[in-house]
């Protein structure tokens, strides 16, 4: 299994502002992904970030709104761009770990949008 | 393309009553079957997955799983729910022998205990 710790756990931040997420794991990873889940809804993949290669965005979600880093197996930070009320949602970072199918994920960072 | 479907939004039931939480898939491959449960302000863990061998697969909280290829389905189920069971369950799927392509969740299913 993996251990994933992410920052800030909660924020609540103006119309306008950006925000970057930081996802860290105790071990390292190929790949981790990053998820949203607005309120009362499931869990909808944003992008795949691989370390040393630029991240694939899911349809609907653009670099430019959501750049992701991946300096490192260990590491990666989502920023919440030009923020709107829209994007209040948690957003969750993921990985692969042990048995190469089964994803774990962090705690999750609480957005509030105002 | 693959997809989740959780017949069931919603889900209450009486402490110490039996359960069972509905997953069907779709896909025209084989897949990994998981189930996760959130609990309120949390984030996501797994409760069990399904990989290969036995189709009854335990997990953690006394739930168990069963998958079903002829019916497409990997229903979640509990014998006896407690109070703290109360949280939503999600079904997700991950095609076999893609590497470490991203799971796909159903909407979720809240259940709800009630003493």
């Amino acid at each position: 299994s993996a251990v994933i710790s992410q920052k800030p756990s909660r924020d609540i931040c103006q119309r306008g502002t950006s925000l970057t997420i930081q996802c860290q794991v105790d071990s390292q990873v190929t790949m981790m992904f990053w998820y949203r889940q607005q309120p009362g809804q499931s869990l909808t993949l944003i992008a795949t970030a691989n370390q040393g290669s630029e991240a694939t965005y899911e349809s609907g979600f653009v670099i430019d709104k959501f750049p992701i880093s991946r300096p490192n197996l260990t590491f990666s930070t989502l920023t919440v761009s030009n923020m709107s009320p829209e994007d209040s949602s948690i957003y969750l970072c993921s990985v692969s770990a042990g048995t190469v199918e089964t994803q774990y994920f962090g705690p999750g960072t609480r957005l509030l949008v105002l | 393309a693959q997809s989740v479907t959780q017949l069931d939004s919603q889900v209450p039931v009486f402490e110490e009553a039996p359960v069972e939480l509905r997953c069907n898939y779709s896909s025209s491959v084989s897949v990994y079957l998981f189930w996760y449960v959130q609990y309120p302000n949390q984030g996501l863990q797994l409760l069990l997955k399904y990989l290969s061998g036995s189709t009854l697969v335990k997990g953690i909280n006394g739930f168990e799983a069963e998958f079903n290829k002829s019916q497409t389905s990997f229903h979640l189920r509990k014998p006896s729910v407690h109070i703290s069971d109360t949280a939503e369950y999600f079904c997700a799927v991950r095609f076999r022998g893609s590497g470490n392509t991203p799971l796909v969740f159903g909407k979720g299913t809240r259940l709800s205990v009630i003493a």
